[in-house]
């Protein structure tokens, strides 16, 4: 069963603005990280933000968690060509050493 | 840097094969994963393992086996291939340590079962 939920599926924004996509989880968490895929490729780590943090800066990417509300916001400003990929969050449970994924939303970035 | 490579990008069986997927990770990672990925699903765990020979099933580990003979190789086997298991395979591997950590992904093998 998915732990993650994204929201929006799809995604499509002009370069330069920003894209906001949301992740909601079911059960409680030690951290949350978030994942880019590219076009049938691997996944690429991209942050991971713990439990007890509220919001994570790295570059362009801005994380927050809500833990009371099980949810997660992934911001990507100004927005590049290059970030058209497919973005996935993934929790990392008390129960053990594994992650779980949600289904990923779909950016697309139009040049 | 981490390297997470899959025997193969690109595979095509028939039903009714036997067929090996196999993960090798150069960063002496203990855990080690295989999941499937289909669109709209998102990934799903079909089995891990925490160290050689050790192994655990996911959330979808009907139709698969796994083995973990050398702590840097994962296979997956797919004892008798179906349609249904037409997918993208994604194997990762990360560390044991106690702190969170990150996951290093393979490239991932599209694998069609006609």
């Amino acid at each position: 069963s998915q732990q993650g939920e994204e929201d929006p599926q799809a995604l499509s924004i002009q370069e330069g603005e920003n894209a906001t996509m949301n992740c909601s989880y079911k059960t409680s968490i030690n951290n949350l990280q978030w994942y880019r895929q590219n076009s049938g490729r691997g996944l690429v780590h991209l942050i991971l933000i713990r439990s007890n943090e509220r919001e994570k800066h790295s570059g362009r990417l801005r994380v927050t968690l809500d833990t009371s509300k099980k949810s997660s916001s992934l911001l990507i400003t100004a927005s590049r060509a290059a970030d058209t990929a497919s973005y996935f969050c993934a929790t990392d449970g008390a129960a053990g050493n594994k992650l779980t994924f949600g289904g990923g939303t779909r950016v697309l970035v139009k040049p | 840097d981490v390297k997470v490579t899959q025997s193969s990008r690109y595979l095509v069986k028939r039903t009714g094969e036997k067929v090996f997927l196999e993960c090798v990770q150069d960063m002496d990672h203990e855990n080690m994963f295989w999941y499937r990925q289909d669109p709209g699903l998102g990934l799903r765990l079909i089995y891990f393992s925490y160290d050689v020979k050790m192994k655990e099933k996911g959330d979808i580990p009907e139709g698969y086996s796994v083995s973990r003979e050398k702590k840097e190789r994962f296979s997956l086997i797919l004892e008798s291939a179906s349609t249904n298991q037409t997918s993208m395979y994604l194997c990762a591997s990360r560390r044991r340590d106690l702190g969170p950590d990150t996951q290093y992904f393979g490239p991932g093998t599209r694998l069609t079962v006609l």
